[in-house]
């Protein structure tokens, strides 16, 4: 049981690059979230998934798509990154009282 | 979702007991209080959660008055490896479909020796 995991853990993009940020969870919820952290601040919602197939904006949604693949999958896409998407991106997903999040991917652009 | 407000930053030493106090003036009827601890480089992880009065479990106690606008997340005998970020948070249980959080900039606890 791995919980929430994320591909990949560091990745280095040039501006206007895209990519895509996997997130899995083997812990069968139903909810599954995006948050990017930057250095000294507290986290902020990018995108959440209620359930599958469905998705809405959080805080900060502004250049990134998301795909929730199945009940297990979540993927985060930038496609046409830009510095200030420099930051850490965590994906978690919520049991009965609690957010468990996943080791986070570390992204910097230049 | 409530706004809270915790101090920035937090000293203490080996062997204490160390209380944060968070603000959470607009709570809702429906509102739960949880705690999150971060350590550099890791996700978030929970630490407690509470509705009311007073709650412990075997890592911290979670004091809410009973008009609910704040709370204290209290560390019995901190170590050193509870240097971490905290963080409270209000907001409806995460068995509701519309369960989402909103993270402040959290209190840093700095565990001397």
């Amino acid at each position: 049981n791995a919980g929430v995991t994320q591909t990949p853990k560091f990745q280095v993009l040039k501006t206007g690059q895209s990519m895509t940020l996997q997130c899995a969870q083997d812990m069968n919820h139903n909810s599954m979230y995006w948050y990017r952290q930057d250095p000294g601040m507290g986290l902020r919602l990018i995108y959440y998934s209620a359930s599958e197939g469905t998705t809405d904006k959080g805080e900060v949604p502004n250049g990134y798509n998301v795909s929730r693949l199945n009940k297990r999958e979540f993927s985060l896409r930038l496609e046409s990154a830009a510095p200030s998407q420099t930051s850490v991106y965590f994906c978690a997903s919520p049991g009965r009282n609690e957010q468990f999040f996943g080791p986070g991917t570390r992204l910097t652009v230049l | 979702l409530a706004k809270t407000t915790q101090p920035i930053s937090m000293d203490s030493y080996e062997g204490q007991e160390v209380n944060i106090t968070c603000s959470h003036n607009n709570i809702a009827t429906n509102d739960y209080i949880t705690w999150y601890q971060q350590f550099p480089s890791q996700g978030p992880r929970f630490i407690i959660q509470g509705y009311k009065t007073k709650v412990t479990n075997e890592v911290a106690s979670l004091f809410i008055p009973a008009d609910r606008k704040s709370s204290t997340l209290s560390l019995p005998r901190v170590s050193l490896s509870d240097t971490a970020v905290y963080y409270c948070l209000v907001g409806d249980s995460p068995r509701d479909s519309s369960y989402k959080l909103i993270f402040g900039s959290g209190t840093r606890l700095l565990v001397r020796p």
